[in-house]
């Protein structure tokens, strides 16, 4: 089974600083499976990245995705007030199918 | 564009079957490339998958509740639904149906979600 590790468990950060989260999966994963989503208070998760790299339709071009094997990274280059939120990677193939990661919590000062 | 939307009983007793609806509507749970799925998070915590369904009806459902899970489609409703049995108070949770797509291998759409509570 694979396992989906989270760092940090918080960040706190100022508007216009940059903001780097980790995900560690315990195996090697497939990149073009992993994906990050973005959830804030009382809202459903949305989807920011898949294939690792890629880009949903209409997320800013300030949120990208990096990585490959078992370490993947989103970056917030510029974070605005309305970046405060969870965000969760998940990886789709192996068994099982579908796991979440327990999630980074962004919070703006 | 797609969108879904949960419905069924906010609050179920133990021991008894949580069910829950979701339709879709501005697409067809008919397309090949898509696969229906539904997700949940108890409160103040991470997200669950469950388990998903693609349009030819074939399932996959996360290990830890296969033993409890279905999940089926009815396409002349255009939903699929969610049938979780013997519930305990360890089920409550808001309950989200997603659509996966093929393409991204991703959940690129979601519901709002639905809060369910198991208590007598």
């Amino acid at each position: 089974e694979i396992v989906l590790t989270q760092s940090p468990g918080t960040l706190s950060l100022s508007p216009g600083e940059r903001a780097t989260l980790s995900c560690r999966a315990s195996q090697n994963i497939n990149s073009i499976y992993l994906a990050w989503y973005q959830q804030k208070a009382g809202q459903a998760p949305r989807l920011l990245i898949y294939g690792a790299s890629s880009r949903a339709t209409g997320i800013p071009d300030r949120f990208s995705g990096s990585g490959s094997g078992t370490d993947f990274t989103l970056t917030i280059s510029r974070l605005e007030p309305e970046d405060c939120a969870v965000y969760y990677c998940q990886q789709y193939g192996s068994s099982p199918r579908v796991t979440f990661g327990p999630g980074t919590k962004v919070d703006i000062k | 564009q797609v969108q879904l939307q949960e419905s069924g009983p906010g609050l179920v007793k133990p021991s008894e079957t949580l069910s829950l609806t979701c339709t879709v509507s501005g697409g067809s749970v008919n397309t090949g490339s898509y696969y229906w799925s539904w997700i949940r998070q108890p409160p103040g915590e991470g997200l669950e998958w469950i388990g998903f369904i693609y349009y030819s009806g074939s399932t996959k459902y996360n290990p830890s509740l296969k033993s409890r899970v279905t999940i089926s489609v009815d396409t002349t409703k255009n939903q699929f639904s969610l049938n979780l049995t013997s519930v305990t108070a360890a089920d409550t949770a808001m309950y989200y149906c997603a659509k996966g797509s093929m393409t991204t291998d991703a959940f690129d759409i979601w519901g709002q979600g639905t809060m369910v509570t198991v208590s007598s």
